[in-house]
């Protein structure tokens, strides 16, 4: 099992461009969630998906944020345009409806610098 | 809405001396999970130990275990025999029946040779 892949590790962009952030979740799993990690607001949640429908987006914090999930082993995140105020940590989460008392599996993280 | 409070935004121990870390929540709900989350430097976040709000008796992990009280929302993590790997930022989470996973500010504890 690899785990939830998360990629880029890194992105460093410039203002107004085009992110694109990429998940994988572990194999089976139903659940997946984008949160967004920042040193004044902590760890927020973005959105999250059950059976690769969006469950809640309430946390997506305006309209160029948006997610989509077309199938069980992959999710974006995409931000369009870009700005200063969305560098940030994003983590990618996911977990097995039945199992998820034990827990959700993060990724590794993108770091997103807009500068 | 669920709020997790962590209220010590940093902690210091000795190595091998226990340490408390914090945590209290606001829910009306009586069906949900608690959890400590660790990241370390690497970022990464590691699931330390659980608890179903169902169970009376507190989680145990090796070294690690917690003081679960219901009726006060408090959900505190003793790291017993402190080690220089267990240097992190640790975060509190609730887990809601609908699956959403909600964390706190998180404490940075510190380890001291």
């Amino acid at each position: 099992d690899a785990g939830v892949i998360q990629s880029p590790r890194h992105e460093v962009t410039e203002m107004g461009q085009e992110v694109t952030l990429r998940c994988k979740p572990i194999s089976g799993h139903d659940y997946l969630f984008w949160y967004r990690q920042t040193m004044m607001r902590g760890l927020e949640l973005l959105i999250y998906f059950n059976n690769n429908v969006p469950i809640d987006d309430s946390g997506m914090p305006e309209d160029r944020f948006s997610a989509k999930m077309p199938n069980a082993s992959f999710s974006t995140l995409k931000i369009q345009p870009s700005e200063p105020r969305d560098s940030a940590v994003y983590f990618c989460a996911s977990s097995l409806r039945r199992t998820a008392a034990y827990g959700y599996t993060f990724g590794s993280g993108t770091r997103l610098t807009v500068v | 809405a669920q709020t997790v409070t962590q209220s010590q935004p940093e902690m210091s121990v000795q190595e091998a001396e226990t340490v408390t870390l914090s945590c209290t929540y606001d829910t009306s709900e009586s069906d949900y999970y608690l959890f400590w989350y660790k990241q370390p430097p690497s970022r990464q976040m590691i699931l330390v130990i659980r608890q179903e709000a169902y169970k009376q008796q507190n989680a145990t992990e090796n070294r690690f275990s917690v003081n679960f009280q219901k009726a006060a929302k408090s959900f505190s993590l003793k790291i017993s025999d402190s080690q220089l790997g267990d240097a992190a930022m640790y975060f509190c989470a609730y887990r809601n029946p609908r699956g959403q996973l909600t964390f706190g500010s998180g404490t940075q504890l510190t380890v001291l040779p």
